[in-house]
């Protein structure tokens, strides 16, 4: 299983709720990374998790809460967000000396 | 810091065309290389990859080569296909640990569009 899957595909969601978006792998590895992606821009790295804690924050605001429950999933917590905040969210795993970045197909998050 | 300049887009060619899309990097060390591919409402797929200086990705058609006097590497491709039309991303990467943390650096994107 070379695939990194996310879900849901699509979330709408207003100022004042709580959502969480998931990320799921099977290729047993051990670094974990979240990106944020506006329209027409490259992928801005936003948290990456090595052996299930956090080792990168790129200065993220705190309305963005990674979680890392175990080697395979990793979950972005969302609460307060802004509409400049709507963005696609791509997770990816892998990494390292020998192996790239594998990619899911992302979440597309609008905020109203 | 370490940057990715990319050639500024969209580029249109017809199917059967020459592709050269040029990706020049600034960065210490010795990075590894990278071509990523996104097509419309999708992640991003690894098109091909380089790791040190002289080495020649390839895949699917498209080349690039690690040239380190030149900090350079150009994608291309002898004859697009209408198939080919997506956004082209360079990047490089630099390990921050040797727990394999690493921070990818995108170039803006290049968006090519193939007509038939």
């Amino acid at each position: 299983d070379t695939e990194v899957t996310q879900t849901p595909k699509h979330l709408v969601m207003g100022m004042t709720n709580k959502k969480s978006l998931k990320c799921e792998q099977h290729m047993g590895h051990r670094a974990m990374y979240w990106y944020k992606q506006k329209a027409k821009k490259p992928p801005e790295l936003m948290f990456v998790y090595s052996y299930e804690k956090l080792s990168i924050n790129e200065s993220v605001p705190s309305r963005f809460s990674p979680e890392c429950p175990n080697s395979s999933l990793l979950n972005l917590h969302l609460h307060a967000l802004q509409p400049e905040d709507s963005a696609l969210y791509l997770c990816a795993s892998g990494g390292g000396s020998y192996n790239e970045q594998f990619f899911g197909p992302g979440t597309r998050l609008t905020v109203l | 810091g370490d940057s990715v300049t990319q050639m500024e887009g969209p580029v249109t060619l017809s199917e059967e065309a020459f592709l050269t899309i040029n990706c020049t990097y600034t960065a210490t060390g010795y990075p590894s290389l990278f071509w990523y591919v996104q097509y419309p409402g999708e992640g991003l797929q690894l098109l091909l990859k380089a790791t040190k200086a002289d080495d020649k990705g390839s895949n699917k058609g498209f080349e690039a080569t690690y040239r380190k006097e030149t900090t350079s590497f150009h994608l291309e491709k002898g004859s697009v296909q209408v198939s080919d039309s997506a956004v082209y991303f360079c990047a490089l990467r630099k390990l921050i640990s040797n727990f394999g943390n690493e921070k990818l650096t995108f170039g803006t994107g290049t968006r090519l569009t193939i007509i038939p």
